[in-house]
């Protein structure tokens, strides 16, 4: 068990529509990280949160939102969902820069 | 956005073989590389974290070597078991992207028994 939470591990949803995923880190870690992986693709870099700011963007499109609360949970918001969203989202957290991401174990959104 | 290789993209090996792969890396502001063990249907799992030219770390039968100078690491498994059989990632962090790991396509290895 990394202690990570994410929730819910899966959904199934219509395209159009918005979806939000959460993130608990564990116990103690300030970074969150979230990451895609499609099919057949790797895990893809989206946005990364320290201690409630916003640290860096990676391939993350518009339609797609992040946050993380003073509690340091974190949700990733998607809309107007398109069948190529489909994908695992996972949720890592990080104590400090150089230390290893520590993995959730994902949700799996179907966009049908 | 960093640019993260891996090679090869996949592999197969019979039990007891040694093996190795690479991750190339941009060696430019290097911050971190970290190795990661990924299982079907789980997680991914750090194996290592290794920060300075010339790191080398080791966890029983796996072993892992750090060159930022020319932006390469090489992960080794020694005598290799089914139960390694899954996938490897490698992701890099460099000062000027913020810190932020960006993960390789990752090596899917089969040990073969």
């Amino acid at each position: 068990d990394s202690g990570v939470t994410q929730t819910p591990k899966h959904l199934i949803t219509a395209t159009g529509q918005r979806v939000t995923l959460r993130c608990s880190p564990r116990s103690g870690d300030l970074s969150v990280y979230w990451y895609q992986q499609s099919l057949d693709q790797g895990l893809q870099f989206l946005i990364h949160y320290y201690n409630g700011e916003e640290r860096a963007k990676g391939n993350i499109l518009e339609r797609f939102s992040a946050q993380q609360f003073p509690d340091l949970h974190s949700e990733l918001n998607l809309s107007s969902l398109e069948l190529g969203d489909s994908a695992l989202y996972f949720c890592a957290s990080s104590e400090i820069g150089t230390s290893p991401l520590h993995f959730g174990n994902g949700t799996r959104l179907t966009v049908t | 956005i960093l640019n993260v290789e891996q090679s090869p993209q996949s592999l197969h090996v019979q039990e007891g073989d040694s093996t190795n792969f690479t991750c190339s890396f941009p060696s430019s502001n290097f911050y971190a590389l970290h190795w990661y063990r990924w299982e079907t249907a789980k997680s991914p799992e750090a194996l290592f974290v290794m920060t300075l030219n010339g790191d080398e770390k080791k966890k029983g039968r796996i072993s892992a070597t750090l060159n930022t100078k020319e932006g390469y690491s090489y992960l080794y498994i020694k005598g290799s078991q089914p139960e390694d059989s899954a996938t490897y990632l490698c992701a890099s962090s460099s000062y000027n992207y913020g810190q932020n790991f960006v993960f390789g396509p990752g090596t899917r290895l089969s040990v073969l028994p």
